[in-house]
């Protein structure tokens, strides 16, 4: 059974502070790993992607792979208002076009 | 504008009642997929397509079909619905199934009594 795990939260910081989201997965197969962003009453959207063990960054996220120890997490830093949402981890096996999601994160930023 | 078109937004029916619920991208995608919503249980793949009359099941295909005549096109067809069917319906659309950049419908919350 493949399973996404995420803390449902809500995770509460303050505007400026950097947000950290942790996300387990436990299918050693796992090989692309995506980050949602979701807020009330709209669709998801595709924030960042990683593939290879490490850190990737675009702006102000930073996407975190460690395979050996089967966790991904997405750091945003300079929290702001806006960036308050649900956070979706999702997971592909590698050969798979099936992606298991995690059932989010809240993340509230406060003023 | 690129985007993902969902019919209907919102809809009632009751058991065993046929529906389709339609889906349309304008960026010449290849990946169409659908996904259902559920509290407490997340975001969950139905079916896919990988391109024109190429379509396989996800996660959770039971009482469900769909088709893809059309590259823009991809509807979901609920033959015969049922109460456990209730949800919340997305419709996504990418180049691949690992694009950079993905794209969701606005979504449809059917209810089914």
């Amino acid at each position: 059974q493949k399973e996404v795990e995420q803390n449902s939260g809500p995770l509460s910081v303050p505007e400026g502070a950097i947000a950290s989201l942790n996300c387990t997965y436990s299918d050693r197969g796992s090989q692309s790993f995506f980050w949602y962003r979701q807020y009330s009453g709209k669709s998801p959207e595709l924030i960042m992607f990683i593939y290879s063990n490490g850190d990737k960054e675009d702006g102000r996220f930073t996407a975190q792979l460690n395979k050996a120890s089967q966790y991904v997490s997405l750091l945003i830093r300079d929290s702001q208002p806006s960036d308050s949402a649900t956070y979706l981890c999702a997971v592909i096996r590698g050969g798979s076009y099936i992606p298991t999601f995690g059932r989010g994160t809240s993340l509230i930023v406060h003023p | 504008e690129a985007q993902v078109t969902q019919n209907p937004r919102y809809l009632i029916t009751v058991t065993g009642k046929k529906l389709t619920v339609t889906c349309s991208q304008n960026m010449n995608h290849e990946y169409m997929s659908w996904y259902r919503q559920d509290p407490g249980l997340g975001l969950r793949q139905i079916y896919y397509s990988m391109n024109v009359e190429v379509t396989d099941k996800g996660d959770v295909p039971e009482g469900y079909k769909v088709s893809r005549k059309e590259k823009r096109n991809f509807p979901l067809i609920l033959e015969s619905p049922s109460p456990n069917q209730t949800s919340l319906y997305f419709c996504a659309s990418s180049l691949s199934f690992q694009a950079t950049e993905a794209f969701f419908g606005q979504g449809t919350r059917l209810t089914v009594v």
